[in-house]
């Protein structure tokens, strides 16, 4: 079974700067999807930005991008000049491409609180 | 457009009793995903139907039970409630269902058992 670990319950950083969340999963599978959701305390899921693990390139949405390394099963994101709106709880999810009666269900991290600093 | 609505906002139960939450999809969406998010940890999958069956299923028990109506719509529910059941259930929608299609989510549910 798959598996999405997140190792940093909480991470600050100060207002304009950079800040990276660390996410690794375990998989055998060689073809899939990863997420990065963003849930303010609004409370909906927000999707950030994803990527198709038989892309080698990097996925990239604006001051969001991740750093994917397939071999040692590591996601992370790195958000750049960090606005205090970014502040929320951030889950890096795993969605399997293989088996279709799995219903595309996503495996989530336990997510990452994120603070911004004026 | 709207995006994916679900009723009610918050509710409180007693143990035992029954709850029927509800979800209504993105126009032009057939297929909805349930996940129980409980405070302090990630969501968990328990159901995805598409085109009014079942495609997917959790590890939960036989207590958490769904359906989808012809209007795409969708229903959650849990039996004999449990403490254990509190949570926020969050409904989300996708075009077909598959794993290339893009989940939407709703605000969810914030269920309490007392």
């Amino acid at each position: 079974a798959q598996t999405v670990t997140q190792s940093q319950p909480e991470m600050s950083v100060q207002e304009a700067e950079t800040v990276t969340l660390s996410c690794t999963y375990d998989t055998s599978e060689s073809d899939y999807y990863l997420f990065w959701y963003k849930q303010p305390p609004s409370r909906q899921m927000i999707l950030v930005i994803r990527q198709e693990a038989y892309k080698q390139q990097n996925a990239t949405e604006n001051r969001f991008s991740v750093n994917f390394q397939k071999a040692a099963k590591s996601f992370s994101l790195k958000i750049s000049d960090s606005q205090l709106g970014d502040a929320a709880m951030y889950f890096c999810a795993y969605r399997s491409s293989v088996v279709y009666n799995q219903g595309g269900k996503l495996i989530f991290g336990q997510g990452t609180e994120l603070s911004v600093k004026p | 457009d709207a995006g994916v609505t679900q009723s009610p906002t918050h509710l409180i139960k007693t143990r035992g009793q029954h709850v029927t939450l509800r979800c209504s999809p993105i126009s032009g969406h057939k297929s909805v995903s349930w996940y129980q998010q409980v405070l302090g940890q990630g969501p968990q999958f328990i159901f995805q139907y598409y085109e009014k069956e079942e495609r997917g299923r959790g590890n939960f028990p036989d207590r958490f039970s769904a359906r989808q109506f012809p209007n795409y719509s969708s229903e959650l529910n849990v039996n004999a409630l449990l403490l254990g059941d509190s949570a926020l259930y969050l409904c989300a929608s996708s075009t077909r269902g598959q794993y290339n299609s893009p989940l939407h989510f709703g605000n969810g549910t914030r269920l309490t058992v007392t």
